[in-house]
């Protein structure tokens, strides 16, 4: 089974902290997506990488960038992190086949005070 | 850009049938997704179509018709552990293939 990790389940970080989300996936997926998740609003791209070194911009990138510096790693990181941030996000995994559905981590859940 | 729609909440009983709607327009389709999410996790994969018909997995069945910018999942035999969110995602090959996600459809399954 394809597991993909993420570092806390919580956090709760003060506003203009820098914040570091990490994700690692085990089962060699080329892409890699952050996402966020908010009620009425569903699930929203932050960024994504198809590749080593690589990042695309999602739909909402802003206040947010990204590093893959290894294939199984993608860490989401908050420059200076504002209470309009709380909320849950989820990493995914995949591979680059246009079928190949993603595989989600189980969340974490951040609180921006 | 993408407009994806399902309803927000639906309620059922259970040992019945129901049908979870998704509507989309997008340019550049190029499949679409469903996937269930239980309250606190993450969200699994359900179901995959690209072509227009009827794929049926067990008592899941999702259906497409790209003409219409429409799907649905169907559930047969609703059991009380169905009560979830289904997120419907469509792909689009004119944004670099990325999903794109609906709001979610919450679904109550009732003794």
């Amino acid at each position: 089974d394809v597991k993909v990790t993420q570092s806390s389940r919580y956090l709760v970080k003060r506003t203009g902290e820098k914040v570091f989300l990490e994700c690692v996936q085990d089962m060699d997926h080329e892409n890699m997506f952050w996402y966020r998740q908010d009620p009425g609003l569903g699930l929203r791209l932050i960024y994504f990488s198809y590749d080593v070194k690589m990042k695309e911009k999602g739909d909402i990138p802003e206040g947010y960038s990204v590093s893959r510096e290894k294939k199984e790693r993608f860490s989401l990181i908050l420059e200076s992190a504002s209470t309009n941030q709380t909320s849950m996000y989820l990493c995914a995994s995949s591979f680059p086949h246009e079928n190949s559905p993603l595989h989600f981590g189980n969340g974490t859940r951040l609180t921006v005070t | 850009g993408q407009n994806i729609d399902q309803p927000t909440e639906m309620t059922a009983t259970e040992g019945a049938i129901v049908q979870i709607n998704c509507t989309y327009q997008t340019s550049g389709f190029n499949g679409l997704f469903w996937y269930q999410q239980h309250a606190g996790e993450a969200p699994t994969f359900l179901s995959y179509n690209v072509l227009d018909g009827l794929e049926e997995k067990g008592r899941f069945s999702s259906f497409l018709s790209r003409s219409k910018g429409y799907s649905y999942l169907l559930l047969k035999e609703l059991q009380m552990k169905d009560s979830a969110s289904y997120l419907c995602a469509v792909r689009n090959n004119n944004a670099g293939n990325m999903l794109t996600f609906g709001g979610g459809t919450r679904l109550m399954v009732k003794p």
